[in-house]
């Protein structure tokens, strides 16, 4: 596996479920970011994660939770979504949280 | 002060046409702009970047051209094909903090004509 890596590519789920979206960089990189791309808003910063702690936390709602146990890995568990939080689930990998960052192809969300 | 504003929306273009898409931003920090392609059920890809020491910078057929007293950017596409047919993003980025996040953005969505 090379790049950035997201688990599952699509998932449907009903508002009171819980579920994780998982993401694994293999490029050596010490940051990670998810993003929120919607048709309204192309792509909203989430979560940054620098050297495994959480940097920002771009006023999202307590029903997104990230965690970082590694450098490698990120995932962002789910609950008690709602209809307007389907969207694509990006999450990026960039080295010292400069240039360029690599994206993994995404997680399209559907909240039914 | 964070925005970066994008334009066009989209953009339609015949085959072998040069494709422009221009980018402006408020932030004098901002020292690292680069320009992301995203085709359909993919995340943006890099394509291309450029720092303000550099007024332009040329990849292939993908140009960056940067204006820094008017803080603008743009990217040019020459011999534009079909499989460029794809979303644009611009997006800048400084030292330190909140300004070491990309700032995206909204995106260009551009047809090639055949």
């Amino acid at each position: 596996e090379t790049g950035v890596t997201q688990t599952p590519r699509h998932l449907v789920m009903g508002m009171t479920n819980k579920k994780s979206l998982k993401c694994e960089q293999h490029l050596g990189h010490n940051a990670m970011y998810w993003y929120k791309q919607s048709a309204k808003k192309p792509l909203e910063l989430m979560f940054v994660y620098s050297l495994e702690e959480r940097v920002e936390n771009n006023s999202v709602p307590s029903r997104f939770s990230p965690e970082c146990p590694n450098s490698s890995h990120l995932f962002l568990h789910l609950h008690t979504l709602q209809p307007e939080d389907s969207a694509l689930y990006l999450c990026a990998s960039s080295q010292d949280r400069k240039d360029g960052y690599t994206f993994g192809s995404g997680t399209r969300l559907t909240v039914v | 002060q964070q925005q970066v504003k994008q334009s066009p929306q989209s953009l339609i273009v015949q085959k072998g046409g040069i494709s422009i898409i221009n980018c402006a931003y408020e932030n004098t920090a901002f020292d690292y702009f680069p320009w992301y392609q995203q085709f359909p059920g993919k995340g943006p890809a890099l394509l291309i970047a450029i720092r303000p020491d550099v007024s332009e910078k040329k990849e292939g057929r993908f140009t960056i051209s940067f204006n820094k007293s008017a803080k603008q950017f743009s990217l040019h596409i020459m011999d534009s094909q079909p499989g460029d047919s794809a979303t644009y993003f611009c997006a800048a980025s400084g030292y330190g903090g909140s300004q070491g996040n990309l700032i995206f953005g909204k995106g260009t969505k551009l047809s090639v004509k055949p």
